[in-house]
Protein backbone atom coordinates (compact mmCIF):
# COMPACT_ATOMS: atom_id res chain seq x y z
CA UNK A 1 0.00 0.00 0.00
CA UNK A 2 0.90 3.70 -0.94
CA UNK A 3 2.54 4.86 2.07
CA UNK A 4 2.48 8.72 0.46
CA UNK A 5 0.01 9.72 -2.54
CA UNK A 6 0.18 12.86 -4.55
CA UNK A 7 -2.63 12.41 -6.65
CA UNK A 8 -1.53 15.28 -9.45
CA UNK A 9 1.20 14.10 -11.46
CA UNK A 10 1.20 17.56 -13.19
CA UNK A 11 -0.13 20.89 -12.71
CA UNK A 12 -0.22 24.40 -14.13
CA UNK A 13 -0.54 27.43 -12.25
CA UNK A 14 -0.45 31.27 -13.74
CA UNK A 15 2.56 33.41 -12.38
CA UNK A 16 1.74 35.36 -9.33
CA UNK A 17 -1.44 33.11 -8.29
CA UNK A 18 -1.24 30.51 -5.77
CA UNK A 19 -1.43 26.97 -5.92
CA UNK A 20 -1.80 23.83 -3.60
CA UNK A 21 -0.17 20.58 -4.44
CA UNK A 22 -2.08 17.63 -2.46
CA UNK A 23 -0.28 15.25 -0.27
CA UNK A 24 -1.91 12.33 1.43
CA UNK A 25 -0.33 9.44 3.62
CA UNK A 26 -0.69 6.50 5.90
CA UNK A 27 0.62 5.86 9.28
CA UNK A 28 -0.48 3.96 12.57
CA UNK A 29 2.36 6.26 14.38
CA UNK A 30 1.08 8.79 16.50
CA UNK A 31 4.65 10.80 16.30
CA UNK A 32 5.69 11.37 12.89
CA UNK A 33 7.14 13.95 10.25
CA UNK A 34 5.64 15.65 7.03
CA UNK A 35 8.26 16.95 5.02
CA UNK A 36 8.13 18.87 1.28
CA UNK A 37 11.22 18.96 -1.11
CA UNK A 38 11.56 20.71 -4.31
CA UNK A 39 13.66 18.85 -7.27
CA UNK A 40 14.53 21.49 -10.12
CA UNK A 41 15.76 19.72 -13.53
CA UNK A 42 18.89 20.20 -12.30
CA UNK A 43 18.09 17.49 -9.88
CA UNK A 44 19.05 18.86 -6.43
CA UNK A 45 16.39 17.69 -3.89
CA UNK A 46 15.57 21.22 -1.80
CA UNK A 47 14.25 21.02 1.58
CA UNK A 48 10.71 23.46 1.83
CA UNK A 49 9.04 22.61 4.94
CA UNK A 50 8.73 20.51 7.87
CA UNK A 51 5.25 19.71 9.84
CA UNK A 52 5.73 17.24 13.25
CA UNK A 53 2.24 15.61 13.56
CA UNK A 54 2.17 17.42 17.05
CA UNK A 55 2.82 20.93 16.19
CA UNK A 56 -0.21 22.41 16.41
CA UNK A 57 0.21 25.65 14.25
CA UNK A 58 0.73 24.68 10.21
CA UNK A 59 4.34 25.19 9.38
CA UNK A 60 4.85 28.54 7.07
CA UNK A 61 8.34 29.20 5.41
CA UNK A 62 8.34 32.42 2.72
CA UNK A 63 5.97 31.59 0.48
CA UNK A 64 5.29 28.31 1.25
CA UNK A 65 2.56 26.82 4.01
CA UNK A 66 2.14 23.55 4.95
CA UNK A 67 -2.05 22.87 5.05
CA UNK A 68 -1.43 19.96 7.76
CA UNK A 69 -5.05 18.31 8.33
CA UNK A 70 -3.81 15.52 11.07
CA UNK A 71 -7.68 13.53 11.06
CA UNK A 72 -7.88 13.40 7.05
CA UNK A 73 -4.18 12.61 6.97
CA UNK A 74 -3.75 15.35 4.58
CA UNK A 75 -0.20 17.77 4.31
CA UNK A 76 -0.92 19.61 1.30
CA UNK A 77 1.72 22.37 0.33
CA UNK A 78 0.42 25.49 -0.49
CA UNK A 79 2.63 28.07 -2.76
CA UNK A 80 1.69 31.64 -2.97
CA UNK A 81 2.51 33.77 -5.18
CA UNK A 82 4.18 31.61 -7.96
CA UNK A 83 7.33 32.45 -9.76
CA UNK A 84 8.61 30.81 -12.83
CA UNK A 85 11.23 29.57 -10.87
CA UNK A 86 8.88 27.60 -9.11
CA UNK A 87 8.55 25.21 -11.83
CA UNK A 88 9.92 21.62 -10.57
CA UNK A 89 8.70 18.76 -9.41
CA UNK A 90 7.56 18.35 -5.67
CA UNK A 91 8.00 15.60 -3.63
CA UNK A 92 5.79 15.57 -0.25
CA UNK A 93 7.83 12.49 2.33
CA UNK A 94 6.64 11.26 6.01
CA UNK A 95 9.27 9.75 8.51
CA UNK A 96 7.41 7.56 11.19
CA UNK A 97 9.05 6.78 14.67
CA UNK A 98 8.66 3.06 14.36
CA UNK A 99 10.58 2.71 10.68
CA UNK A 100 13.61 4.99 10.44
CA UNK A 101 13.96 6.02 7.64
CA UNK A 102 12.09 8.97 5.39
CA UNK A 103 9.58 7.81 2.54
CA UNK A 104 9.38 10.51 0.03
CA UNK A 105 5.64 10.27 -2.67
CA UNK A 106 5.89 10.07 -6.30
CA UNK A 107 6.05 13.56 -7.00
CA UNK A 108 4.18 16.57 -8.84
CA UNK A 109 5.73 18.19 -11.62
CA UNK A 110 4.25 22.21 -11.51
CA UNK A 111 4.77 24.41 -14.07
CA UNK A 112 4.30 27.63 -13.74
CA UNK A 113 3.11 30.12 -16.58
CA UNK A 114 4.10 33.31 -17.61
CA UNK B 1 31.82 24.62 -0.10
CA UNK B 2 28.89 24.42 1.59
CA UNK B 3 25.99 21.86 2.19
CA UNK B 4 26.08 18.91 0.20
CA UNK B 5 28.42 18.11 -2.94
CA UNK B 6 28.56 15.27 -5.36
CA UNK B 7 30.50 14.27 -7.47
CA UNK B 8 31.12 13.27 -10.49
CA UNK B 9 27.93 15.14 -11.80
CA UNK B 10 27.30 12.55 -14.72
CA UNK B 11 28.96 9.15 -15.14
CA UNK B 12 28.65 6.92 -17.73
CA UNK B 13 30.06 3.32 -17.67
CA UNK B 14 30.01 -0.20 -18.97
CA UNK B 15 28.88 -3.18 -16.78
CA UNK B 16 32.34 -4.66 -16.61
CA UNK B 17 33.84 -1.21 -15.06
CA UNK B 18 34.50 -0.14 -11.65
CA UNK B 19 33.91 3.44 -10.49
CA UNK B 20 32.93 5.41 -7.23
CA UNK B 21 30.69 7.91 -6.71
CA UNK B 22 31.42 10.47 -4.03
CA UNK B 23 29.69 12.37 -1.28
CA UNK B 24 30.58 15.08 0.79
CA UNK B 25 28.89 17.38 3.29
CA UNK B 26 29.66 20.61 5.16
CA UNK B 27 27.30 20.70 7.74
CA UNK B 28 28.74 19.46 10.45
CA UNK B 29 25.81 16.16 10.65
CA UNK B 30 26.42 13.00 11.68
CA UNK B 31 24.31 10.85 9.34
CA UNK B 32 24.76 10.08 5.45
CA UNK B 33 22.11 8.71 2.62
CA UNK B 34 22.36 7.27 -0.55
CA UNK B 35 19.18 7.11 -2.28
CA UNK B 36 18.13 5.95 -6.05
CA UNK B 37 16.11 7.42 -8.39
CA UNK B 38 14.45 6.03 -10.97
CA UNK B 39 12.06 7.44 -14.27
CA UNK B 40 8.70 7.57 -13.22
CA UNK B 41 9.30 5.68 -9.17
CA UNK B 42 9.52 7.38 -5.27
CA UNK B 43 12.91 7.95 -4.34
CA UNK B 44 14.66 4.41 -3.19
CA UNK B 45 16.56 4.62 0.12
CA UNK B 46 19.79 2.34 -0.53
CA UNK B 47 21.86 2.90 2.44
CA UNK B 48 21.93 5.16 6.22
CA UNK B 49 25.06 5.85 7.93
CA UNK B 50 24.90 7.13 11.09
CA UNK B 51 28.51 8.56 12.99
CA UNK B 52 29.77 6.32 10.13
CA UNK B 53 28.43 2.90 11.24
CA UNK B 54 25.70 1.37 8.61
CA UNK B 55 22.54 1.24 9.99
CA UNK B 56 20.55 0.51 6.98
CA UNK B 57 20.61 -1.58 3.72
CA UNK B 58 17.35 -1.52 2.34
CA UNK B 59 18.48 -5.16 0.37
CA UNK B 60 20.50 -3.44 -2.25
CA UNK B 61 22.52 -5.55 -4.55
CA UNK B 62 26.35 -6.37 -4.04
CA UNK B 63 27.22 -4.53 -6.94
CA UNK B 64 26.54 -1.42 -4.99
CA UNK B 65 28.93 -1.03 -2.28
CA UNK B 66 28.96 1.95 0.06
CA UNK B 67 31.75 3.39 2.15
CA UNK B 68 31.91 6.52 4.99
CA UNK B 69 35.31 6.75 5.89
CA UNK B 70 34.49 9.26 8.42
CA UNK B 71 31.11 11.79 8.94
CA UNK B 72 31.64 13.97 6.40
CA UNK B 73 32.07 11.76 3.28
CA UNK B 74 30.32 8.96 1.89
CA UNK B 75 30.93 6.70 -1.35
CA UNK B 76 29.49 4.28 -3.19
CA UNK B 77 31.20 1.74 -4.83
CA UNK B 78 30.41 0.26 -8.24
CA UNK B 79 31.04 -2.62 -10.03
CA UNK B 80 29.56 -4.79 -12.90
CA UNK B 81 26.14 -2.72 -12.95
CA UNK B 82 23.16 -2.98 -15.09
CA UNK B 83 21.44 -1.20 -17.46
CA UNK B 84 18.19 -1.22 -15.12
CA UNK B 85 21.01 0.58 -12.86
CA UNK B 86 20.50 3.22 -14.76
CA UNK B 87 19.49 6.62 -12.74
CA UNK B 88 19.93 9.34 -10.61
CA UNK B 89 21.70 8.67 -7.36
CA UNK B 90 21.43 11.44 -4.55
CA UNK B 91 23.52 11.78 -1.66
CA UNK B 92 21.61 13.39 1.60
CA UNK B 93 22.72 14.21 5.31
CA UNK B 94 21.05 15.12 8.52
CA UNK B 95 22.16 16.20 12.34
CA UNK B 96 21.39 13.14 13.66
CA UNK B 97 19.75 10.70 11.39
CA UNK B 98 16.58 10.00 13.74
CA UNK B 99 13.35 10.16 11.57
CA UNK B 100 12.59 13.34 12.28
CA UNK B 101 15.62 14.60 10.83
CA UNK B 102 15.44 16.62 7.80
CA UNK B 103 17.53 16.03 5.12
CA UNK B 104 19.62 18.08 2.93
CA UNK B 105 20.32 16.56 -0.37
CA UNK B 106 23.58 16.69 -2.79
CA UNK B 107 22.84 17.98 -6.25
CA UNK B 108 22.74 13.94 -7.89
CA UNK B 109 25.38 11.72 -9.96
CA UNK B 110 23.29 11.18 -13.24
CA UNK B 111 24.57 7.50 -14.21
CA UNK B 112 23.90 5.85 -17.25
CA UNK B 113 25.01 2.32 -17.64
CA UNK B 114 25.51 1.09 -21.18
Amino acid sequence: AQKITQTQPGMFVQEKEAVTLDCTYDTSDQSYGLFWYKQPSSGEMIFLIYQGSYDEQNATEGRYSLNFQKARKSANLVISASQLGDSAMYFCAMSETSYDKVIFGPGTSLSVIP
Amino acid sequence: ETGVTQTPRHLVMGMTNKKSLKCEQHLGHNAMYWYKQSAKKPLELMFVYSLEERVENNSVPSRFSPECPNSSHLFLHLHTLQPEDSALYLCASSQEGTPTDTQYFGPGTRLTVL
